[in-house]
């Protein structure tokens, strides 16, 4: 079956603009998680879905960030008035169920760049 | 707190040299230990993975095993080859949720 799809594969926007990233996660993985990968910042875990429900949201990095998960699959990460800060590739992750053993598979990432 | 530390890189050896990636941990309880590995242009992969002490993950020659009483959990190859060249990421897993608390990432290059 397919992977982890995320997109789009590059975002480019102007500071202060809302952007949207999305992800699609391997068919029948409940558990899904959005992580940003910078150069300052190295890899960093933003928020984690099980089902549509989000019961740790500990790394989103301020309340411009979002995200929400429909039907157990898609997922949409939202960036409201985007800081060139803000530019990093995001990727994001699903895993079977969860568990502490489970694997989690990547995504290809997107490239957001805020100018 | 909880992170992980592992080697700074470059790592720059020679085809069918020994190699080594330290990492350490600190973590509250018995997480998950990963190692992933980004080779260029690709994202993201696991390399190998170990769920309690003293379990040894290995995969394409690589190997790590996890140490408790050292709260380590490094990467060895005993001889690399040139496809080897990628930035090799350790990480540990939470045990709610298993989010994972990634390492800064060791740039490894191989040369013929």
């Amino acid at each position: 079956g397919a992977g982890v799809s995320q997109s789009p594969s590059n975002k480019v926007t102007e500071k202060g603009k809302d952007v949207e990233l999305r992800c699609d996660p391997i068919s029948g993985h409940t558990a899904l998680y959005w992580y940003r990968q910078s150069l300052g910042q190295g890899l960093e875990f933003l928020i984690y879905f099980q089902g549509n429900s989000a019961p740790d949201k500990s790394g989103l990095p301020s309340d411009r960030f979002s995200a929400e998960r429909t039907g157990g699959s898609v997922s949409t990460l939202t960036i409201q008035r985007t800081q060139q800060e803000d530019s990093a590739v995001y990727l994001c992750a699903s895993s079977l169920n969860g568990d502490r053993t489970d694997t989690q598979y990547f995504g290809p990432g997107t490239r957001l760049t805020v100018l | 707190g909880n992170s992980v530390t592992q080697m700074e890189g470059p790592v720059t050896l020679s085809e069918e040299a020994f190699l080594t990636i330290n990492c350490t941990y600190t973590a509250t309880g018995y997480p998950s230990l990963f190692w992933y590995v980004q080779y260029p242009g690709e994202g993201l992969q696991l390399l190998l993975k170990a769920t309690k002490a003293d379990d040894k993950g290995s995969n394409k020659g690589f190997e790590a095993t996890y140490r408790k009483e050292t709260t380590s959990f490094h990467l060895e190859k005993g001889s690399v080859q040139v496809s080897d060249s990628a930035v090799y990421f350790c990480a540990r897993g939470k045990a709610a949720g298993n989010k994972l608390t990634f390492g800064g990432g060791t740039r490894v290059l191989v040369k013929p």
